[in-house]
């Protein structure tokens, strides 16, 4: 099945703003639709997006989701060293009926 | 709070099976779907299947056709992931998530997220 592209790291220093975009879409993919997770090594994923740029309850507002053309990309603003994590966008494809995750994307807060 | 609680870690031999558990609690069992999703050791979010907390109908990933079944126990509240003629490749972790389907009420589309992971599963075959 198809995985969605994503930058293989990104890194930045504390307080700096992160972006993590995610594209490949398809056009049976609801790509408005677009969710994000955050990963810490050794634990389960954990929601942080959603319907493209909803944020669940508990989510701090730095984190926030967007789309631009052929790109969703996951925004995180001053970052923090706590948010050192892999981010995975991903997204149902009608077409398909699967979900289809990124390749992922490793944060380093420098 | 809701809680997906899956069983602890299994070695298998290659060619055996295994059928790993997702107890869930804190919402209603039948208004939600499950989610399997695989991680293979340092790589990324594999997605398995999913299957109707309410029906029991079920999608799988083309990758996982033919040697994997999701069931579900609804008085029990727990889903299973079962995967057989299982190889070394297999040896990952695999969690199940609860699938929320929600409707994009200017469109009339529904979309899908997962908003609660479990515990994951290791499973090593050797």
């Amino acid at each position: 099945q198809s995985v969605l592209t994503q930058p293989p790291s990104v890194s930045a220093a504390p307080g700096q703003k992160v972006t993590i975009t995610c594209s490949g879409f398809t056009s049976n993919v609801g790509s408005d639709f677009i969710s994000w997770y955050q990963q810490f090594p050794g634990t389960s994923p954990k929601l942080l997006i959603y319907d493209g740029n909803k944020r669940p309850s508990g989510i701090p507002g730095r984190f926030s989701g967007s789309m631009s053309g052929a790109a969703a990309t996951l925004t995180i603003a001053g970052v923090q060293t706590g948010d050192e994590a892999d981010y995975y966008c991903g997204v149902w494809d009608y077409g398909l009926s699967l979900y289809v995750f990124g390749s992922g994307a490793r944060v380093t807060v420098l | 709070q809701v809680q997906l609680m899956q069983s602890g870690p299994e070695m298998k031999k290659p060619g055996a099976s295994v059928k790993v558990s997702c107890e869930t609690s804190g919402y209603p069992f039948t208004s939600a779907g499950i989610t399997w999703v695989r991680q293979d050791p340092g790589q990324g979010l594999e997605w398995v299947g999913w299957i109707s907390g309410y029906s029991g109908n079920t999608n799988y990933g083309q990758k996982f056709q033919g040697r994997v079944s999701l069931t579900i126990d609804t008085p029990t509240s727990t889903a299973y992931m079962e995967l057989w003629g299982l190889r070394p490749d297999d040896t990952a972790t695999y969690y199940c998530a609860r699938r929320i389907r929600a409707v994009d009420g200017r469109r009339g589309i529904y979309y899908y997220y997962m908003d609660v992971w479990g515990t994951g599963t290791t499973v090593i075959v050797s």
